[in-house]
């Protein structure tokens, strides 16, 4: 069964860095999408992490925005945090005939 | 730069049909895949299903039995219908591209949303 864990919440300081962290099942090695979720607006696609650990990121996403992976964990790294970086951030993966997300980290900035 | 746009009753009864439809502009709908996204009031993210072009599609099994998606490209729409609705399927819908096939490899993560419409079942 294809699983997605975010950490609930997390939290730093402005003008800081944080990393977000996305785990998948055992055995899954697909690449993975980050998006983020403003208060009271829609999901806006951030960028892809592909298995290998390169990271593509959608237009107009700023350079303080990265992506990683060590195992079966992705990583979503802010620095530079900014008062709009507060949101919720998603994780997405795929399979044949599927698509899950996890239950995404609401990210407060202090 | 591609644009997509919810469209449909903002007000279902329950058990009756929701409907919507999501517009594709800025980019042709064929080659892609298209999913159907929701999230209750105050919950996270839940995938409905997916779509390709061709019109197959794949639904999640927790709602596979509700569940059919249309695509028309002709129009470059796809549609959603969830049949015998309760106060569970009141959400935010949203409309997402979805992947595509390349060379014999397939992606599947989406890269462009609509913005949502709400869904209110009402009793």
């Amino acid at each position: 069964q294809l699983v997605v864990t975010q950490s609930p919440s997390a939290s730093a300081s402005l003008g800081a860095s944080v990393k977000l962290t996305c785990t998948l099942s055992s055995g899954h090695s697909y690449a993975i999408a980050w998006h983020q979720q403003q208060p009271e607006k829609g999901p806006r696609y951030l960028m892809r992490v592909n298995s290998d650990g390169s990271h593509s990121k959608g237009d107009g996403i700023p350079d303080r925005f990265s992506g990683s992976r060590s195992g079966a964990e992705r990583y979503l790294t802010i620095s530079s945090l900014q008062s709009e970086d507060e949101a919720d951030y998603y994780c997405q993966t795929w399979g044949t005939g599927i698509r899950v997300f996890g239950g995404g980290t609401k990210l407060t900035v202090l | 730069q591609v644009q997509l746009q919810e469209s449909g009753p903002g007000l279902v009864k329950a058990s009756e049909t929701l409907s919507l439809t999501c517009s594709v502009s800025g980019g042709s709908i064929s080659t892609y895949y298209w999913s159907w996204i929701r999230q209750p009031p105050g919950k996270g993210l839940e995938w409905i299903g997916y779509i390709y072009y061709s019109g197959n599609t794949y639904y999640n099994p927790s709602l596979e039995s509700r569940v059919a998606m249309s695509v028309d490209t002709s129009k470059n729409q796809f549609s959603l219908k969830v049949r015998s609705v309760t106060a569970a399927d009141t959400a935010v819908y949203y409309c997402a591209r979805d992947g595509y096939c390349s060379g014999g490899t397939c992606i599947g993560l989406v890269d462009y949303w609509g913005q949502g419409t709400l869904v209110t079942v009402s009793s």
